[in-house]
């Protein structure tokens, strides 16, 4: 199974709106709604931010959402914070009945 | 509050097997609603799912993985495990335990521990 495609970076200045997009196939992204985003800041395990495409879980700031259109999923920052540098992974569950992750989109905030 | 807590060797030789223990506190391993994770992140690299396991013993496995991997639960000891054997330098990684719903997203995380693999 191939890794989902995301952008290496994706950089904005404080207050800003950032999008990072996560393309895959109609096996995995595009033919189910079990997309989750995770931020993982230096050294540290990963954080659910997103699950089922757009949901969050309990604790997590409404500054982050997440959606679908096709093959591709999407999350987006609102209101970029300092404390929102770090990496962004997206899985998928496949038809194999397996899960893939994205590369990683490194965040930086200007 | 459930936490998930990795634990095993730090180093392991070429050729041999990575054996890692992940011990559940705070709730149980036999809850009907999840299962149990294994992801790896080569250092300075990205995330790999390994496999997720089920307390009854059932799971999946990354089709990449699947023929060096076995995962299994000790409900006695709150815990599950992974073993990979013929580790080489590419196993080289730090691996986390997860808690994973059953719409594969994973909720809870370990911290981490980091295995080198020696030749």
């Amino acid at each position: 199974q191939s890794a989902l495609t995301q952008p290496a970076s994706v950089s904005g200045s404080p207050g800003q709106s950032i999008t990072i997009s996560c393309t895959g196939t109609t096996s995995d992204v595009g033919g189910y709604n079990y997309v989750s985003w995770y931020q993982q800041h230096a050294g540290k395990a990963p954080k659910l931010m997103i699950y089922d495409v757009s949901d969050r879980p309990s604790g997590i700031s409404n500054r982050f959402s997440g959606s679908k259109s096709g093959n591709t999923a999407s999350l987006t920052i609102s209101g970029l914070q300092g404390e929102d540098e770090a990496d962004y992974y997206c899985s998928s569950y496949t038809s194999s009945s397996t899960l893939v992750f994205g590369g990683g989109t490194k965040v930086t905030v200007l | 509050q459930l936490q998930l807590q990795e634990s095993g060797p730090r180093l392991v030789k070429a050729s041999e097997t990575l054996t890692l223990t992940c011990t559940v506190s705070g709730g149980s391993v036999t809850s009907s609603t999840y299962y149990w994770a294994w992801i790896r992140q080569p250092p300075g690299k990205g995330l790999e799912w390994i496999g997720s396991v089920f307390y009854s013993g059932s799971g999946y496995y990354n089709p990449s993985l699947r023929s060096r991997v076995t995962m299994s639960v000790d409900t006695s000891n709150n815990q599950f495990s992974l073993k990979l054997i013929s580790v080489t330098a590419a196993d080289t990684a730090v691996y986390f335990c997860a808690r994973q719903s059953w719409f594969w997203f994973f909720d809870l995380w370990g911290r981490g521990t980091l295995v080198n693999v020696s030749s």
